[in-house]
């Protein structure tokens, strides 16, 4: 089974800085990769699909990019409602699976 | 616009079966261009995929490797739902468990369940 892997696994910003979430396939996916929010107690959510379709209603300050086996999920200007943790998913054909996930914080 | 209502148990003890549903509206669990979906996270870890159920002309089945063996997904289009089933449950299946939609290699998980934390315990 392809694995996805992500780094960091946390990472603590100020407001207003950029942030930048890697992805990795241990083989290629093409553009099969889709990227969720979740905010702590809350069910995730999806940002990103096709490497960088932004989902409707998601902040343009959200971006993905990548093709084959490296992606990135880029915050442009960090906001205080973006504290959750960022799980990648592969989803080019079953078993779907997600990356371990990235906890981002405020500094 | 499909929501998703879980509904099942939070305790279950070492050995048992859990048994979770997830009631569909706004969608049909026939419906030949999604595919139905179980996902876990552990209290402390990432998503884990667990299995999904889909119809195009017949029902199908994937299930995830760590779990072959012990799931079972059924869909029951009388009451437009899917359930999940886990046999032999240990403490390491507390989770979160969540049902969600896909459109294969067309949409990913675009609805979610509210969730449910079901706990191993005696």
């Amino acid at each position: 089974d392809i694995q996805m892997t992500q780094s960091p696994s946390s990472l603590s910003a100020s407001v207003g800085d950029r942030v930048t979430i890697t992805c990795r396939a241990s083989q290629g996916i093409s553009n099969k990769l889709a990227w969720f929010q979740q905010k702590p107690g809350k069910v995730p959510k999806l940002l990103i699909y096709a490497a960088s379709t932004l989902q409707s209603g998601v902040p343009s300050r959200f971006s993905g990019s990548g093709s084959g086996t490296d992606f990135t999920l880029t915050i442009s200007s960090l906001q205080p409602e973006d504290v959750a943790t960022y799980s990648c998913q592969k989803y080019d054909s079953a078993p779907w699976t997600f990356g371990q996930g990235t906890k981002v914080e405020i500094k | 616009q499909v929501q998703l209502q879980q509904s099942g148990p939070g305790l279950v003890k070492p050995s048992q079966t859990l048994s979770l549903t997830c009631a569909i509206s706004g969608d049909s669990v026939s419906s030949t261009s999604v595919a139905w979906n179980w996902i876990r996270q552990s209290p402390s870890g990432g998503l884990e995929w667990l299995g999904r159920t889909f119809y195009r002309s017949k029902w199908y089945y994937d299930y995830a490797v760590s779990v072959i063996g012990r799931i079972t997904i059924n869909p029951d289009t009388s009451k437009n739902q899917f359930s999940l089933q886990l046999n032999s449950v240990t403490p390491e299946d507390t989770a979160f468990y969540f049902c969600a939609r896909d459109r294969g290699s067309f949409l990913p998980f675009d609805s979610w369940g509210q969730g449910t934390l079901v706990t191993v315990s005696s």
